[in-house]
């Protein structure tokens, strides 16, 4: 079956680093996104990462590793503004259209 | 540009009425999609058009009907609401149709539609 596992909630400490988790079991992999949603709001595009390794941008990374099913999301300097829950989603070329299977979503939340 | 747009906001309907949720975009995507989030679920796809004139669901459509008439707009029609239709409903654009190794169909999303049936 096809399955993207996140944990439900992390929470950390303002100024600090924190590493959200991804795992996924799917019939096929073109592509992973992490995306942020603030509570009520709409979720924005954070990274995307098809090849192995490390994106920087910012504050954020992405790292992918295909081999193992597995992804994560790195925030640095963290912000007030970080609390959020971070979605991860899998484009599965498994249907003829590439459809993304997303995960529950991380709710990340920041302390003073 | 306003991006993606939907109203309306918020909506209460009682089981068995139907509504038209609207979905407007103004930055000429082809790809456009419809998607209900519920707590502790990830987001899942009713809906998608790849272009004007052509739809096709996604993995939870029953209940649901869409039309893509022209390339801005493409409403979600519930035909006969149930309470298993309480979510938030989002619609999604993007430039590119979703094809391996690219990052063109990054999705934007609309604010979304919390509906409540009762």
């Amino acid at each position: 079956g096809q399955n993207i596992d996140q944990p439900t909630e992390m929470t950390a400490t303002e100024g600090a680093i924190v590493q959200i988790n991804c795992t996924y079991q799917t019939s096929g992999f073109n592509g992973l996104f992490w995306y942020q949603q603030h509570a009520g709001e709409a979720p924005t595009f954070l990274s995307y990462n098809v090849l192995d390794g490390l994106e920087e941008k910012g504050r954020f990374s992405s790292f992918l590793s295909r081999s193992k099913g597995y992804s994560y999301l790195l925030l640095k300097e963290l912000q007030m503004k970080d609390s959020a829950s971070y979605l991860c989603a899998v484009r599965d070329p498994g249907d003829s259209n590439y459809q993304l299977i997303w995960g529950a979503g991380t709710k990340l939340i920041i302390k003073p | 540009n306003a991006g993606v747009t939907q109203t309306p906001k918020f909506q209460v309907l009682k089981t068995g009425q139907s509504m038209t949720l609207q979905c407007a975009q103004d930055m000429n995507h082809e790809y456009m999609s419809w998607y209900r989030q519920d707590p502790g679920m990830g987001l899942r796809l009713i809906h998608y058009s790849v272009g004007a004139g052509i739809t096709d669901q996604g993995e939870v459509p029953n209940g649901y009907n869409v039309s893509r008439s022209t390339t801005e707009d493409f409403p979600l029609r519930l035909l006969s609401a149930a309470p298993s239709q309480t979510s938030v409903y989002f619609c999604a654009s993007s430039y590119g149709l979703p094809r391996a190794g690219s990052s063109t169909d990054t999705q934007y999303f609309g604010p979304g539609t919390r509906l409540t049936v009762l």
